[in-house]
């Protein structure tokens, strides 16, 4: 079965940090790029990052630009997203999502999310 | 970076209307375009890619069109089950976006 799961979401204060990882099964996770998005409570879904199927290469939305990084760890089919500086707008469900590759898809796999709180 | 206009915000509509979103791109995208269904609580669902082609296991009532920067997502005929919020989302360059999204709700 073809499976994403993250974790590491939490509460944490304005100004910290947090690691989400989210650890995939089920499909040769080397052969695509993979993503992070995520959804603010009631709002839409907003892409976060992208990073290519050999880790080399890494694109983000500007609002995160300089304070989250995403990496990846095809040995153990891992995605992470290093969050640094947190801000309250940054308050959301993060969904890793098995991004382009072979069959010319996009976010065709979606995790079930981990909730990350910004707040004092 | 490319930008995604959704269009309307919202739809009310009946089981068994036929159902247009239309989706437009900032630039052109090609046919790097998808469009995922979400439910309230759930993970968003992809039911189209590459503009027109229908992912394994949607029902075939569900169809999409266009290239460039003009896109349309249609329900046939829709079911209970398709009350629901759409997205479309380009993935033509290093970026990904996603339009606001639709929310078909009861009329």
């Amino acid at each position: 079965e073809v499976q994403l799961v993250e974790s590491g979401g939490d509460l944490v204060q304005p100004g910290g940090s947090l690691r989400l990882s989210c650890v995939a099964s089920g499909f040769t996770f080397g052969s695509y790029s993979m993503s992070w998005v995520r959804q603010a409570p009631g709002k839409g879904l907003e892409w976060v990052a992208v990073v290519s199927r050999d880790g080399s290469e890494k694109y983000y939305v500007d609002s995160v630009k300089g304070r989250f990084t995403i990496s990846r760890d095809n040995a153990k089919s891992s995605l992470s997203l290093q969050m640094n500086s947190l801000r309250a707008e940054d308050t959301a469900l993060y969904y890793c999502a098995k991004d382009w590759g072979p069959g010319e898809k996009s976010f065709d796999v979606w995790g079930q999310g981990t909730m990350v709180t910004v707040s004092s | 970076d490319i930008q995604m206009t959704q269009s309307p915000s919202t739809l009310p509509a009946s089981v068994g209307d036929r159902v247009t979103i239309t989706c437009r791109a900032s630039q052109t995208i090609r046919s790097s375009l998808a469009w995922h269904q979400q439910k309230p609580g759930k993970a968003p669902k992809l039911l189209i890619y590459k503009a027109s082609n229908l992912e394994s296991g949607v029902p075939s009532r569900f169809s999409g069109s266009g290239s460039g920067t003009e896109f349309t997502l249609t329900i046939s005929s829709l079911h209970p089950d398709d009350f629901a919020t759409y997205y479309c989302q380009h993935y033509r360059d290093n970026s990904r976006a996603f339009g606001q999204g639709t929310k078909v709700d009861f009329k």
